[in-house]
């Protein structure tokens, strides 16, 4: 499967415990894309980077909120000290380096803080 | 207000049925996308648009950029459609979509 996949599908972690979930893009995709997704509502951008660069973060990430790229292929976005706000499905998807292209979406981890 | 507002916000329709899911945006845009969401989470991209119409199987896709302004069309509407059919709008910088609400389309046979 040359798809984009995220792991892990499920994280269920109490409050005030760190999470980090994980995204391989497509391999030859150099734009990632993070967003969220609470119930009954349609997705919202996180953050997004071009090969490692981290270029654009949206005010909905806290600085409990760290994404990284660090070799420009999968990343990992961290959240620490969780809240039960934080839960929500949290999409990946990439693209290649250009503007008008469409967005690979990956199946999601769905967080449940308790 | 929304920068992205759908409508219906639920849609049920028997199988066979026309239908139509609207999307009006208020800020610029570079591109609008349809995309589908089945249970369990994961998206599928069925349409990106800047101009015009678009047409793939049973889903036709229009875009009115002076009236800022998208429908999708699923035509002969069968039970399998049944999924949130999500409207997201691309920053003219290219750098970000702006998603809709959703629209829960149920179809019954």
């Amino acid at each position: 499967d040359t798809g984009v996949s995220q792991n892990p599908r499920h994280k269920i972690t109490k409050r005030g415990q760190n999470v980090t979930f994980r995204c391989d893009p497509i391999s030859e995709h150099n734009r990632l894309y993070w967003y969220r997704q609470t119930l009954g509502q349609g997705p919202e951008f996180l953050t997004y980077f071009q090969n490692e660069a981290q270029l654009e973060k949206s005010r909905l990430l806290s600085d409990r909120f760290s994404a990284e790229r660090p070799k420009g292929s999968f990343s990992t976005l961290e959240i620490q000290r969780t809240e039960q706000g934080d839960s929500a499905m949290y999409l990946c998807a990439s693209s290649i380096d250009s503007g008008r292209v469409e967005q690979y979406f990956g199946p999601g981890t769905r967080l449940t803080v308790t | 207000k929304n920068e992205v507002e759908q409508s219906p916000q639920n849609l049920t329709a028997q199988e066979g049925e026309f239908i139509t899911i609207n999307c009006s945006y208020s800020v610029g845009i570079s591109a609008l996308h349809w995309l589908q969401q089945h249970p369990g989470g994961g998206i599928v991209s069925l349409f990106m648009l800047s101009s015009g119409k678009k047409k793939h199987g049973r889903l036709i896709a229009t875009i009115n950029i002076q009236e800022k302004h998208s429908s999708l069309h699923i035509t002969a509407s069968h039970p399998r459609d049944s999924a949130v059919y999500i409207c997201a709008v691309r920053s003219p910088s290219g750098s970000r979509l702006t998603f809709g609400e959703g629209t829960q389309l149920t179809v019954n046979p």
